[in-house]
């Protein structure tokens, strides 16, 4: 079946610093999405792509669709102590009504 | 607009029990999915409904798994014989324009089979 590698697994970074983590899969999706989900509550979503190429911001996030339409990547800047929690990607493929998700990365900010 | 309402938040069990979760969706959404979290990995898909028609389930949702959703508003998932390996978040979503798979998630019921 279809699977979703995100990485990296976890981050530690110092508040400030900008973010990028990724997402491939083993085949084409015809949409990708980033969610966020802090402990014990549900994911929510920031960003949705449905477009090859297609670079979409959320305040100081940025998310891209891949070209070849089997990756996005997740940029957040400047980052701020609100962003620790866990990112997934997940994404739709063709044949599916239903979202996969990746295993998600964990980020922790360093005061 | 309440969002995505699941109930309980927590439930612990004993093995072999009987546990059934509820959710209900945003109100106007006809689309409801179910998915379930272990530790350390992300939600992996269970089943969904478009109104009250269960549309697919997957090979995750064992023999002792049912959900309904009997008038196309709220869902219940209930898990017969529970197992330790069915300890997890069980998370609904729900969204109404399937195209853009925009899910609305729950807060998600946490449940401890010992």
């Amino acid at each position: 079946g279809q699977q979703l590698n995100q990485s990296p697994q976890s981050m530690f970074i110092q508040e400030g610093e900008d973010v990028s983590m990724n997402c491939t899969s083993s085949s084409i999706f015809n949409t990708w999405l980033w969610y966020k989900q802090d402990p014990g509550e549900g994911p929510v979503l920031l960003i949705a792509l449905y477009k090859a190429g297609e670079l979409t911001s959320n305040g100081r996030l940025t998310a891209q669709f891949g070209i070849t339409r089997k990756d996005s990547f997740l940029n957040i800047s400047a980052s701020i102590p609100s962003d620790v929690g866990i990112y997934f990607c997940a994404g739709r493929g063709n044949r599916d009504d239903k979202i996969i998700f990746g295993k998600g990365t964990r980020l922790h900010i360093l005061p | 607009d309440t969002g995505v309402s699941q109930d309980p938040r927590h439930k612990i069990t004993k093995r072999g029990q009987n546990v059934t979760f509820r959710c209900d969706p945003i109100s106007e959404h006809n689309r409801l999915y179910w998915y379930r979290q272990t530790l350390g990995q992300g939600p992996e898909f269970l089943t969904y409904f478009q109104n009250e028609a269960q549309l697919e389930k997957s090979r995750l949702l064992s023999d002792r798994f049912s959900a309904e959703r009997p008038k196309g508003s709220f869902s219940t998932l209930e898990i017969q014989r529970t197992e330790q390996g069915d300890s997890a978040m069980y998370l609904c979503a729900s969204s109404s324009q399937p195209g853009l798979n925009r899910y609305t998630f729950g807060s998600g019921t946490r449940l401890t089979v010992v």
